[in-house]
């Protein structure tokens, strides 16, 4: 079965420095997988998705993850961290072979951002 | 905007009481999908639709709970008979299916609708 975990609850950076939220899975498909955020009293948001393609993934507000499937690791990173980062970040794995749709989420990485 | 929408956004009912939640889609897009978030946890896959059919129940969807999508475009989620553990955030997200198997399936969520049962 597929799963995601989030190695991370909780991680803290300092503004314009980088930011790293760690992520592992295990699939016994070649997986697709998804970086989403969410904010405080907002939707959840796609910040960029792996489909088999190149990767390195790059995403929206300067985010990119890369895939590496000897590590079975799909790490978020950010070379500058900005205020407006804050939030909850979930990595995600889709369930099952082709296109069936459900997604499953990780526990999630809260990430604070000092001034 | 065309985004996903859901109604209400807040909901405080009282233990054993019915509640309905609304989620309207992006127009074209022919997947519809609950998820359920409790505190501090990632959401969970409840059911789906594609089109008017229901395709998939997850274990979490007791028989107190019943969604529906009739004419393949809005859906609703129904909770019977109401208790202090329904208490979560109920997310509604869609999808514009093609034949590829990895195209175009990414899930835009709508904003959710937080349920307190007292």
């Amino acid at each position: 079965a597929q799963s995601v975990t989030q190695l991370d609850s909780h991680v803290s950076v300092s503004e314009g420095t980088p930011v790293l939220l760690r992520c592992n899975y295990s699939s016994s498909y070649s997986p697709s997988l998804f970086w989403y955020v969410q904010h405080p009293n907002k939707g959840l948001q796609l910040l960029l998705k792996y489909t088999s393609a190149a990767t390195l993934v790059k995403g929206i507000n300067g985010f990119e993850a890369e895939f590496k499937k000897s590590e079975t690791s799909f790490h978020l990173t950010k070379p500058s961290a900005h205020m407006s980062d804050a939030a909850e970040y979930f990595c995600v794995v889709i369930h099952g072979s082709g296109n069936t749709g459900k997604l499953i989420f990780g526990q999630g990485t809260t990430l604070q951002v000092k001034p | 905007d065309t985004g996903v929408s859901q109604n209400p956004r807040h909901k405080i009912t009282k233990r054993g009481q019915n509640v309905t939640f609304r989620c309207d889609p992006i127009s074209e897009h022919n997947r519809l999908y609950w998820y359920r978030q409790t505190l501090g946890q990632g959401p969970e896959f409840l059911t789906y639709f594609q089109n008017e059919a229901q395709l998939e129940k997850s274990r979490l969807l007791s028989d107190r709970f019943s969604a529906e999508r009739p004419k393949g475009s809005f859906s609703t989620l129904e909770i019977q008979r109401t208790e202090q553990g329904d208490s979560a955030m109920y997310l509604c997200a869609s999808s514009l299916v093609g034949t590829s198997p990895y195209g175009t399936d990414t899930q835009y969520f709508g904003p959710g609708t937080r349920l307190t049962v007292l």
